[in-house]
């Protein structure tokens, strides 16, 4: 299958401070990515999605402002926490496709965050 | 929205026998995806199957479109095995460019 890669895999950053994280399909060209995350023993949860060039979409409860998502290539997305808190510590994961090839997407390998 | 609910939560076997996962979700969908999970986070797509059934390995997944429900087998299994089973399904059942909708996932332990 497809190539998504993430970074960084995992970071621990003060409260108050923003984290930025990557998601880059390695080999297609990723119209839409997702963007999930996971708390500790709960399900994935997604948290919004981005098309390639437009503004992304976000899901109820997930704050626009704070998780700040960028999609300007069909190889790149990025979800930046800004002014992170403990409870914002989470499994994030990304995940790309190409929908005009097939439904499948592809997950990044994720990103630990633990908030301080 | 979609909803799914698999069975069982939690699952220990002995090395070699035949294992099964089940997954049911409530709105027709165009496809039904299979999930693996290791302790590390990381995830795995196993299989993205709209109909019938698909193998891989010692892996068979199948799926009924009809009753909404959804299996994964493992054959002969090995203590590699060991992780946590997701069946995920497209949040508003068709197809496109949707978000997923997970199951709480099926916590597998094969013993050596």
């Amino acid at each position: 299958g497809a190539v998504v890669s993430q970074h960084p895999s995992w970071v621990i950053c003060k409260s108050g401070t923003s984290v930025k994280i990557e998601c880059r399909s390695l080999d297609f060209q990723a119209t839409t990515m997702f963007w999930y995350r996971q708390f500790p023993k709960q399900s994935l949860m997604l948290m919004a999605t981005s098309n390639e060039g437009s503004k992304a979409t976000y899901e109820q409860g997930v704050e626009k402002d704070k998780f700040l998502i960028n999609h300007a290539s069909l190889t790149l997305s990025t979800l930046t926490v800004t002014s992170a808190h403990p409870e914002d510590s989470s499994f994030y994961i990304c995940s790309g496709s190409d929908y005009g090839a097939s439904n499948e997407q592809f997950f990044g390998p994720g990103t630990r965050l633990t908030v301080l | 929205k979609n909803e799914v609910e698999q069975s069982p939560q939690n699952l220990t076997a002995q090395e070699g026998e035949f294992i099964t996962i089940n997954c049911s979700y409530s709105v027709g969908i165009s496809a039904l995806h299979w999930l693996q999970q290791h302790p590390g986070g990381g995830i795995v797509s196993l299989f993205m199957l709209s109909s019938g059934k698909k193998k891989h390995g010692r892996l068979i997944a199948t799926i009924n479109i009809q009753e909404k429900h959804s299996s994964l087998h493992i054959t002969a299994s090995h203590p590699r095995d060991s992780a946590v089973y997701i069946c995920a399904v497209p949040r508003a059942g068709g197809a496109g460019a949707d978000g997923l909708t997970f199951g709480k996932g099926t916590h597998l332990i094969i013993q050596p």
